[in-house]
């Protein structure tokens, strides 16, 4: 069974700082897609990136990066320039035929 | 375009009541999944409908049980609830069973 391990229950970073949150997975598939999604207080799920385990480059969204090691089961989420609005619980989700979530980070932006 | 939508956002039943949840699908979406998001944990996986049928789904009991109808929009039915169903429940809508997710605002559910 696939699961997924967030081992950073809390972060905080100060504004403008970069801060990594790391996630690590289980799984003996090959194709698979890996997510980053963020869940602000208001408790709507947001998409932040999305990575397909087939390709070698890591995805980038504009402020948002990951470092994806495809042996090592390793997917991190880099936040550049960190906004206080980027203060919520962000969750590393695995999807081979259902999508797993890990237990999430809550990052914390202090201006 | 209109994003995943919940109803109700909230939700007060007492135990061995029945509830049913409501999701509409975003626009040119065919599949719809079903999570359960506990507080302080991450969702948990119910189940996924894809194009009316049941395509997955995760470790609950028969008393969770869904429907998809043909515009896509789906029903989540919750039978003889207990007191540890009480959690947020989360939609999303995806234009294949194995394409991003977007998820809705959710509905809080509380079992008295």
């Amino acid at each position: 069974a696939q699961t997924v391990t967030q081992s950073q229950p809390e972060m905080s970073v100060q504004e403008a700082e970069t801060v990594t949150l790391s996630c690590t997975y289980d799984t003996s598939e090959s194709n698979y897609y890996l997510f980053w999604y963020k869940q602000p207080p208001s408790r709507q799920m947001i998409l932040v990136i999305r990575q397909e385990a087939y390709k070698q480059q890591n995805a980038t969204e504009n402020r948002f990066s990951v470092n994806f090691q495809k042996a090592a089961k390793s997917f991190s989420l880099k936040i550049s320039d960190s906004q206080l609005g980027d203060t919520a619980m962000y969750f590393c989700a695995f999807m081979y035929n259902d999508m797993r979530f890990g237990a999430g980070t809550r990052l914390t932006v202090k201006p | 375009e209109t994003g995943v939508t919940q109803s109700p956002t909230h939700l007060i039943k007492t135990r061995g009541q029945q509830v049913t949840l409501r999701c509409s699908s975003q626009s040119g979406h065919n599949t719809v999944s079903w999570y359960q998001q506990a507080l302080g944990q991450g969702p948990q996986f119910i189940f996924q409908y894809y194009r009316e049928e049941e395509n997955g789904r995760g470790n609950f009991p028969p008393r969770f049980s869904g429907l998809q109808f043909p515009n896509y929009s789906s029903e989540l039915n919750v039978n003889a609830l207990e007191l540890d169903d009480s959690a947020l429940y989360l939609c999303a809508s995806s234009s294949d069973w194995q394409e991003t997710q977007y998820f809705g605002p959710g509905t809080r559910l509380l079992v008295l």
